[in-house]
């Protein structure tokens, strides 16, 4: 079993659309949570990070974490056709910080 | 800032043949990584270093070495390339290292390795 289970999608929704894209994880030591975009053929590219429990927002981006259900999610509102990306969830430990585990990633699409 | 560069772009191996695979970044990042994407997998961590001189192994480690000798460069080695090294390949670095690395990593570009 994986460490981090992401849906591969894809998800097609049309433009304003609220989205909804969710991690599941095994290891309860997890402390640090990210969100990455990566667009075809690029790097990735730091989106959001929450250490433990909570909300975090950014502009039209508000990331999530219930460590009770080991589960993750990033909501996207008023979504827009440049948001069309591969997004990542990765996590690690504070105990080995440094080893961060990402999830497979979710092809997102959004219809003009 | 150039940020975090990779070279070559794109390479292409015969089984059994070495190289080495640069990155590079003009940020003074302690914190670098290297890490390999392959279609379902997501990204899977190959070694990382906290500072020069210090590198320790990711999920990923065999068949791939590295160094770290400046706080600038950090070169991955395939020994003996196989197929199954077949790969895009990520370098990250990030100014926290140690406590919170994962708070401003960035990524390079990327190089895309064909092993026949």
């Amino acid at each position: 079993q994986k460490e981090v289970e992401q849906d591969p999608g894809p998800l097609s929704v049309p433009e304003g659309a609220i989205v909804s894209l969710n991690c599941t994880y095994s290891n309860s030591a997890f402390q640090y949570f990210m969100w990455y975009r990566q667009y075809s053929r690029k790097g990735p590219e730091l989106l959001m990070y929450t250490y433990s429990s909570g909300n975090k927002e950014d502009g039209r981006f508000t990331a999530q974490v219930d460590k009770s259900s080991k589960y993750i999610s990033l909501f996207i509102r008023d979504s827009q056709p440049s948001d069309s990306a591969t997004y990542l969830c990765a996590m690690s430990a504070k105990s080995s910080a440094s080893k961060i585990i990402f999830g497979s990633g979710t092809r997102l699409s959004i219809r003009p | 800032n150039a940020g975090v560069t990779q070279t070559p772009k794109f390479q292409v191996l015969k089984t059994g043949q070495s190289m080495t695979l640069q990155c590079a970044q003009d940020m003074n990042h302690e914190y670098m990584s290297w890490y390999r994407q392959d279609p379902g997998m997501g990204l899977r961590l190959i070694h990382y270093s906290v500072g020069a001189g210090i590198t320790d192994q990711g999920e990923v480690p065999n068949g791939y070495n590295v160094s770290r000798s400046t706080t600038e460069d950090f070169p991955l080695r395939l020994l003996s390339a196989a197929p199954s090294q077949t790969s895009v390949y990520f370098c990250a670095s990030s100014y926290s290292a140690g406590a919170r690395p994962q708070e401003t990593q960035y990524f390079g570009p990327g190089t895309r390795l064909l092993v026949l």
